[in-house]
């Protein structure tokens, strides 16, 4: 139990596009995702928390412009890079809390890797 | 501010030895919770081992135990009869009530057969 699952696991794009990643519960209903990037040999920095139909949370120094989130069901979260460029090369990692069972642990997607071009 | 801090960026230990992993945090929260997370190659975060900080008693999962000084605001796992398995970037997270999770810096761990 307790899977999510991120869609696509890796994407090259052309600098300028937008690309979207999806990431979905299972098997759960989330009422709250959390949307992570990781550079190589870093560690996860946290870009914005979402909640099913409220408009996300995002951290300092993201820009919400750029980094579109939608939590639209309990099952779905989607991430949109919007006029991507290389900087934006990075491996993002979705995860989700359990709306009717422990708040305390967090799920995590398998991650996207995405390489702008 | 929460913080957490790492401060040993690699470790290395024998096949069937012990190895311990430091985590420091920093917080005015009286009430959190504390993680230790395993990341191997494939990148697919996987929870170790948690603490709540409201109790006393260390964590234990199998081979994997924490210990955990409140007053000292340290964090640390312990790893015995390690595997070639464990392998991977172990990192330190902490969860205040707010559910935004901070994580450490990582530890990468090797395990020599």
């Amino acid at each position: 139990g307790a899977v999510v699952s991120q869609h696509p696991s890796w994407v090259i794009c052309k600098s300028g596009t937008s690309v979207k990643i999806e990431c979905r519960s299972l098997d759960f209903q989330a009422t709250t995702m959390f949307w992570y990037r990781q550079f190589p040999k870093q560690s996860l920095m946290l870009m914005a928390t979402s909640n099913e139909g409220s408009k996300a949370t995002y951290e300092q120094g993201v820009e919400k412009d750029k980094f579109l989130i939608n939590h639209a069901s309990l099952t779905l979260s989607t991430l949109t890079v919007t006029s991507a460029h290389p900087e934006d090369s990075s491996f993002y990692i979705c995860s989700a809390l359990n709306g009717a069972g422990d708040p305390y642990e967090q799920y995590f997607g398998p991650g996207t890797r995405l390489t702008v071009t | 501010a929460q913080t957490v801090t790492q401060s040993q960026p690699e470790m290395s230990v024998q096949e069937a030895e012990t190895v311990t992993l430091s985590c420091t945090y920093d917080t005015s929260e009286s009430d959190y919770y504390l993680f230790w997370y395993k990341q191997p190659p494939s990148r697919q975060m996987i929870l170790v081992i948690r603490q709540e900080a409201y109790k006393q008693q260390n964590a234990t999962e199998n081979r994997f135990s924490v210990n955990f000084q409140k007053a000292a605001k340290s964090f640390s796992l312990k790893i015995s009869d390690s595997q070639l398995g464990d392998a991977a970037m172990y990192f330190c997270a902490y969860r205040a009530g707010t559910y935004k999770y901070i994580f450490g810096t990582g530890t990468r761990l090797k395990v020599l057969a």
